[in-house]
């Protein structure tokens, strides 16, 4: 089991402001990491999947960037929207490639 | 295709009874998983199948059991449940347990043990 930590716990943005949010986790024994959009009362949503230092994806105005040698990934949203508000979970896995979810950053776009 | 699917959507017991929660996947993905969601603790595994016909502990088993009934469906069941198991349960299934495989969630079961 990972010890996965993200923050901030909960961020509200003003419509069209950028943000982003920061999973750490352990640089040791990494294999991939992941980050998933959750919206109330919906399932949890892939975004994208990072396995190399220095990864960098692009979805839309979503971003993300992965530093396995510190243990760390940013996400980045561009010119939020309301549409934007979610729980933005992360979870790396190790040698037992089961995922350990981080408990989230919830983000709240405010029109 | 559906996804995955799971029932029920919500459900009450009390404490002791028991119960079986359904998940079902039409992707013909090999593994599958079952989470608990609690607040303010993300989501944690409980059981997850690599295959069909295997079966193994995640970080939270106690208290239930699992069943690869085949390579669809993957349930998961409280024999006697408790106020502790009040969560919102989540399955999931991916083409094979690889760490790079996208998991793909079913809508949740939530759970109140009274």
């Amino acid at each position: 089991i990972l010890n996965v930590e993200q923050s901030p716990q909960s961020l509200h943005v003003q419509e069209g402001d950028s943000t982003n949010f920061t999973c750490s986790f352990p640089s040791s024994n990494f294999y991939a990491l992941h980050w998933y959009r959750w919206e109330t009362a919906k399932s949890p949503e892939a975004l994208f999947v990072m396995t190399l230092n220095g990864d960098e994806k692009k979805k839309g105005r979503i971003s993300a960037t992965l530093n396995t040698k510190e243990g760390y990934s940013y996400l980045y949203i561009k010119g939020s929207q309301p549409e934007d508000s979610a729980t933005y979970l992360c979870g790396p896995s190790g040698s037992a490639r089961q995922l350990t979810f981080g408990s989230g950053t919830q983000l709240t776009v405010l029109p | 295709n559906a996804g995955v699917t799971q029932t029920p959507k919500f459900q009450v017991l009390k404490t002791g009874q028991s119960m079986t929660l359904q998940c079902a996947q039409d992707m013909n993905h090999n593994s599958m998983y079952w989470y608990r969601q609690d607040p303010g603790m993300g989501l944690r595994l409980i059981y997850y199948s690599a295959s069909e016909g295997t079966t193994d502990k995640g970080e939270v088993p106690n208290g239930y059991n699992v069943s690869r009934l085949n390579k669809r469906e993957f349930s998961l069941r409280l024999e006697s449940a408790a106020p502790s198991q009040t969560s919102v349960y989540f399955c999931a299934s991916s083409v094979t347990d690889s760490s790079t495989d996208t998991q793909y969630f079913g809508p949740g079961t939530r759970l109140t043990v009274l």
